[in-house]
């Protein structure tokens, strides 16, 4: 069946560190990749996305490339904030079957200390 | 504009009783899906429905649990008899039909159910 695994957390980052949440993927054919983020607080919202192999998506200096090779989807920001701290979920739809309904990593915790 | 709405935004319930949870989605928007975010199982998918028709009902957990969705528009999910394991934090999202855009779903904030 159709599966996302991320790494487990919580990370805890001093501000401006390099930050990578790992994802891989299982599916049948080429799935559309998402991450979601959830602020303290909020509700989920969409980070990035990438719907085919070698896309990168990226928003607020978070990337993300879809490697169909390795059938990953890492999280990647270069330099991280306090504004960052958050639960992240990496997330895929399936193509083809009857609805897209998204299928969700575990989620990882991620705490960026001043 | 606005967002995915959702109502109750908390609901406190006794075992046994039934609850109803309101989702209001974004206008024009003809697809709308209904997961649970628990500490237990994580975020899952309930149901799906494309206008007034559900498609996919393949998530929800046991016969006690209903959803409709009337004028494509409003949905309410129905959870009867509420059990101590069903609370959780339910979630609503909505997305358009059509085009690449179509897999980008909006959440709204959450109902957060708990049963006593």
């Amino acid at each position: 069946g159709n599966s996302v695994t991320q790494m487990e957390g919580p990370v805890t980052l001093s501000e401006e560190a390099f930050l990578t949440i790992n994802c891989t993927y299982t599916a049948t054919g080429y799935p559309s990749l998402f991450w979601y983020v959830q602020y303290p607080g909020e509700g989920l919202q969409l980070l990035l996305k990438a719907t085919k192999a070698d896309d990168k998506g990226s928003n607020k200096g978070f990337e993300a490339t879809y490697r169909k090779e390795t059938t990953s989807f890492h999280l990647e920001k270069g330099s991280v904030q306090v504004s960052d701290s958050a639960v992240y979920f990496c997330a895929l739809i399936a193509l083809g079957g009857a609805t897209n309904k998204l299928i969700f990593g575990t989620g990882t915790l991620l705490a960026v200390q001043p | 504009g606005a967002g995915v709405s959702q109502s109750p935004s908390n609901k406190v319930t006794e075992k046994g009783k039934d609850v109803e949870l309101r989702c209001d989605p974004i206008s024009g928007h003809t697809a709308l899906y209904w997961y649970r975010q628990s500490l237990g199982q994580g975020l899952e998918f309930l149901i799906y429905f494309q206008g007034n028709s559900a498609p996919d009902k393949s998530g929800l957990p046991s016969d006690r649990f209903s959803a409709e969705r009337t004028g494509g528009s409003v949905s309410t999910l129905t959870i009867q008899r509420t059990q101590q394991e069903d609370s959780a934090v339910y979630l609503c999202a909505s997305s358009s039909a059509s085009g690449s855009s179509s897999y980008e779903q909006y959440f709204g904030p959450g109902t957060r159910l708990t049963v006593t």
